[in-house]
């Protein structure tokens, strides 16, 4: 039963401090994106990947957050330094996509709950 | 500003009846729409969609109706049953990227 995992499933931080998500996408699956879901945005696109390219990224602070694929098995999304405003859940998905449109379908997975104090 | 809208927060809907939920789009462009379904804990799972070629899909309980003239699109579960109680999303694709709604939290009385 392929699924998306990621890691950890829950993190609480200070203030200040670095945190680093992970991500495994579903073997074969060549596009990756993550989401924040807050209360009042929904699920909000930070940055997403076909072949482990960096297509988007538009929707993430540039100042704190960065997002690679340091191979086809594992997506990160690091904030540094951490502000209380992030405390959201963060969701990784992968699909199969081609040419520039994105996937028709996206496997989400369980999500990172992030709590910033 | 959020161009895929859910305005409906939360529903509750009698075991055995139909759920109808909601959702709106300004964008013009959006060609592709989906509804997934998120239980607490766990990420979204894809349930249905629907081209914008077409006004309705069907998978057994669930029918998704599009009307483009509107830019809405609804979610129709009938019967409803307890195990669809969950917050539901609905996505439309510009076919570069999703954009989601702030979904509705669906609860069926038993």
């Amino acid at each position: 039963d392929a699924r998306v995992t990621q890691t950890p499933r829950h993190k609480v931080t200070e203030m200040g401090q670095e945190v680093t998500m992970r991500c495994q996408p579903i073997l074969g699956h060549n596009t990756v994106f993550w989401y924040r879901q807050t209360m009042m945005q929904g699920l909000e696109l930070l940055a997403y990947f076909r072949n482990r390219a960096p297509l988007d990224d538009s929707g993430m602070p540039k100042d704190r957050f960065s997002a690679e694929m340091p191979d086809a098995t594992l997506a990160t999304l690091k904030i540094q330094p951490s502000e209380p405003r992030d405390s959201a859940v963060y969701f990784c998905a992968s699909g199969l996509g081609s040419g520039i449109t994105s996937t028709d379908t996206q496997y989400f997975g369980p999500g990172t709950r992030l709590t910033v104090l | 500003d959020q161009q895929v809208k859910q305005n409906s927060p939360s529903l509750s809907v009698q075991e055995g009846r139909i759920s109808i939920l909601n959702c709106d789009y300004t964008n013009s462009m959006f060609d592709y729409f989906l509804w997934y379904k998120k239980y607490p804990a766990e990420g979204p799972t894809f349930l249905i969609s629907i081209s914008s070629i077409k006004d309705k899909n069907e998978d057994g309980r669930f029918t998704v109706f599009l009307n483009k003239s509107a830019k809405h699109l609804s979610l129709h579960i009938v019967p409803s049953q307890p195990g669809d109680s969950a917050v539901y999303f609905c996505a439309a694709s510009d076919g570069y990227q999703f954009y989601f709604g702030t979904g509705t939290s669906l609860t069926v009385i038993p």
